[in-house]
C-alpha cells in the first residue's frame, strides 16, 4: 500500500477560496514534499517541508506538518483558476536520499 | 530546452514486444528515477540510480529492466510487454533547489499495450 494517504481524492472551489490539501503517512519520514501535476504533464516541485519543521510558507502556499499524527496539510490560499491540478504528497523514507514514495493525490478544481 | 526530456512521448505496442524509453537530463544531477502512473493513483518507482554504478530496484520493478549509459542518460526496458504495463511513465531526476532537495520531471511517456 501506499505511504501517503491524500484527503480529499477531490476538491471543486470557486476563485478566491482557500483550498486546503491533507496527507497522512505511516512511517518515519525525513522530509515530506507536495508536488504539482497539470493533466497528464509532468510534476513539479511546490514545497518541501523537513521533520524538524512545523510549518513553511511559499507564496500562497501554506505547509504544515505534525509528525506525531504523522499528516501534513497544505494550504492554497485566494485560489485561481490557473491552480487547477492534482496534488500529491511524496515522502522521504530514504534518510534524506531523495528516494519519495508519493500519494495518490489530490485534484483540485477551481472555478471562475 | 526542458532540462528533462524523455523519448517517444507516446507509444504503442502489441503485447510479447521489448520497448525501450529513454530519459536525458542536462541539470547534471546525479539521481535519477523511472515511475509510473495509473489513472486514479500516484506515482510508483520503478527504478532508481543514484549515480553511474548504483541501480536499485523500486518497488515495481518486476518486468521491468534500466540502464544507466552515462550520467545524463537513464532508459527503462519493458522486457516482453503485457496489457497491464500500459500506464504513463515519468523520468526524474534528483537535485538541490537551494537548500532543498527535490526532484525534477520530464513530460512523461504514454505506453499503451495491445
Amino acid at each position: 500500500s501506499q505511504q501517503g494517504e491524500e484527503d480529499p481524492q477531490a476538491l471543486s472551489i470557486q476563485e478566491g477560496e482557500n483550498a486546503t490539501m491533507n496527507c497522512s503517512y505511516k512511517t518515519s519520514i525525513n522530509n515530506l514534499q507536495w508536488y504539482r501535476q497539470n493533466s497528464g504533464r509532468g510534476l513539479v516541485h511546490l514545497i518541501l517541508i523537513r521533520s524538524n519543521e512545523r510549518e513553511k510558507h511559499s507564496g500562497r502556499l501554506r505547509v504544515t506538518l505534525d509528525t506525531s499524527k504523522k499528516s501534513s496539510s497544505l494550504l492554497i490560499t485566494a485560489s485561481r483558476a490557473a491552480d487547477t491540478a492534482s496534488y500529491f504528497c511524496a515522502t522521504d523514507v530514504s534518510g534524506g536520499y531523495n528516494k519519495l514514495i508519493f500519494g495518490a493525490g489530490t485534484r483540485l478544481a477551481v472555478h471562475p | 530546452d526542458a532540462d528533462v526530456t524523455q523519448t517517444p512521448r507516446n507509444r504503442i505496442t502489441k503485447t510479447g514486444k521489448r520497448i525501450m524509453l529513454e530519459c536525458s537530463q542536462t541539470k547534471g544531477h546525479d539521481r535519477m528515477y523511472w515511475y509510473r502512473q495509473d489513472p486514479g493513483l500516484g506515482l510508483r518507482l520503478i527504478y532508481y540510480s543514484f549515480d553511474v554504478k548504483d541501480i536499485n530496484k523500486g518497488e515495481i520493478s518486476d518486468g521491468y529492466s534500466v540502464s544507466r549509459q552515462a550520467q545524463a542518460k537513464f532508459s527503462l526496458s519493458l522486457e516482453s510487454a503485457i496489457p497491464n504495463q500500459t500506464a504513463l511513465y515519468f523520468c526524474a531526476t534528483g537535485g538541490r533547489a537551494g537548500a532543498q532537495e527535490t526532484q525534477y520531471f520530464g513530460p512523461g511517456t504514454r505506453l499503451l499495450v495491445l
